[in-house]
């Protein structure tokens, strides 16, 4: 499965929206983009996922580039309880294919 | 709707002693069951997943075991903990095909 790549952390100012990038330049024509996040101490929580097309959701936007090597994951208008790191994932399935990297670490400022 | 628990919340156990962690999941029928591993300040590392009763795969030689005897329940096992089994351990499940993957809430181990 291919891999992915995702700054390590980022900030982003209350009620401005937080765009989250992830690299994924081997990136199959099966597999698809998966995002999830995980507040401390917590189990990760599913986001949003996306094959090519834009998606959304009442969570989150995620924007695939057209070559499909790289994409955003938009929270549109990031509060506090945002703050969380979060999991960029490509796979064409589930089981072991399904591997979580180190994520982003995105910090809400207020 | 669909849930999942894990219990305990919390567990310190010493060296040398054994380890049950349980896993059920409600609300779905035949779901695809994970057993994950984060150690502190890092990714989730797969440990066992199973696709029904009975069928386990193991992605890391360790000293774990899981174990599948219903169809929405995992156990997760050791005879004898070491100090390197210390780490949050979490369960999940999904139904196939491009279904999410839930988590829940975890178990966090300590072994002293």
């Amino acid at each position: 499965d291919a891999k992915t790549t995702q700054p390590t952390s980022m900030d982003c100012a209350e009620g401005r929206a937080a765009n989250l990038p992830c690299n994924h330049s081997t990136i199959s024509g099966n597999e698809y983009v998966y995002w999830y996040r995980q507040i401390h101490s917590q189990g990760p929580q599913y986001i949003i996922h996306g094959l090519k097309n834009n998606e959304t959701n009442e969570m989150a936007s995620l924007i695939i580039t057209e070559d499909r090597k790289s994409s955003t994951l938009i929270l549109p208008h990031a509060t506090l309880r945002d703050t969380a790191v979060y999991y960029c994932i490509v796979s064409g399935n589930y089981g072991q294919n399904f591997v979580f990297g180190p994520g982003t670490r995105l910090s809400v400022l207020p | 709707s669909q849930t999942i628990h894990q219990w305990p919340a919390t567990l310190v156990q010493p060296v040398g002693s054994p380890l049950s962690l349980e896993c059920t999941v409600e609300g779905t029928s035949n779901p695809n069951l994970y057993w994950y591993r984060q150690a502190a300040g890092r990714g989730l590392q797969l440990l066992f997943y199973s696709v029904g009763i009975g069928q386990i795969s193991s992605e890391v030689p360790q000293n774990l075991s899981a174990s599948r005897p219903q169809d929405r329940q995992f156990i997760l096992s050791s005879k004898k903990l070491l100090l390197s089994d210390s780490g949050f351990y979490l369960c999940a499940w999904e139904t196939g095909g491009r279904s999410p993957l839930h988590f829940g809430n975890g178990t966090r181990l300590t072994v002293t």
